[in-house]
């Protein structure tokens, strides 16, 4: 089945610091995705990918959804303590039918900001 | 914006009990629920795509006599644990697809319910 690599799998930064991770995935994906865990929550979207080479930004979010398909990555500029949580990837393969909105999530990156 | 609600969000039960976890959304329909399971320091795993009146479509490994899943509405999906064991506890995280005006389509999670089995 579908497999999501997310790299890195942890980070601890200094505030103020610029966060990259990234996403690569065995096969092509439609849809790319970034979302932040905080710890006994649901997941929230970040931002959204919709298009081969789009970029998108969300504040100091950056991601870019890969030309291959096959990966995406996420910056986070200018880090401050609320960033700290886990990150997810996740693909979806349909843009649309009925298996709209079934995801395949990275393994997640476990991001810790030092005020 | 669109919201899930679980409940409950914590619960725990004795082993060999069943237990029911809701997923509702509130203020939008939608059609398809999904469910998913998270153990600690571990991704999200897709569970099952539930569909509003008709079964459920479980991944391959989940076993569909031992989480049963119901839509019986727009609003409201439930996933039962049956005969619930230590192995079972987990987070469980809902999401539902909302199909709103002029919008493609958009994916909104629940808070999640965390399971603990005794």
């Amino acid at each position: 089945g579908q497999q999501l690599n997310q790299s890195p799998q942890s980070m601890f930064i200094q505030e103020g610091e610029d966060v990259s991770m990234n996403c690569t995935s065995s096969s092509i994906f439609n849809t790319w995705l970034w979302y932040k865990q905080d710890p006994g929550e649901g997941p929230v979207l970040l931002i959204a990918l919709y298009k081969a080479g789009e970029l998108t930004s969300n504040g100091r979010l950056t991601a870019q959804f890969g030309i291959t398909r096959k990966d995406s990555f996420l910056n986070i500029s200018a880090s401050i303590p609320s960033d700290v949580g886990i990150y997810f990837c996740a693909g979806q393969l349909r843009a649309g039918g009925t298996s709209y909105g079934k995801l395949t999530f990275g393994q997640g990156t476990i991001l810790t900001v030092h005020p | 914006g669109a919201v899930v609600s679980q409940h409950p969000s914590r619960v725990i039960c004795k082993s060999g009990t069943s237990v029911k976890i809701e997923c509702r959304s509130l203020d939008f329909q939608a059609t398809t629920m999904f469910w998913y399971r998270q153990f600690p320091k571990q991704s999200l795993m897709l569970m099952a795509t539930s569909n509003e009146g008709s079964k459920a479509t479980y991944e391959q490994g989940v076993e569909k006599d031992k989480f049963l899943i119901n839509h019986a509405s727009l609003t409201l999906s439930t996933l039962t644990v049956t005969s619930a064991h230590p192995e079972d506890s987990s987070f469980y995280i809902c999401s539902a697809r909302a199909l709103l005006a002029g919008n493609t389509g958009e994916l909104f999670f629940g808070e999640g319910s965390r399971l603990t089995v005794l």
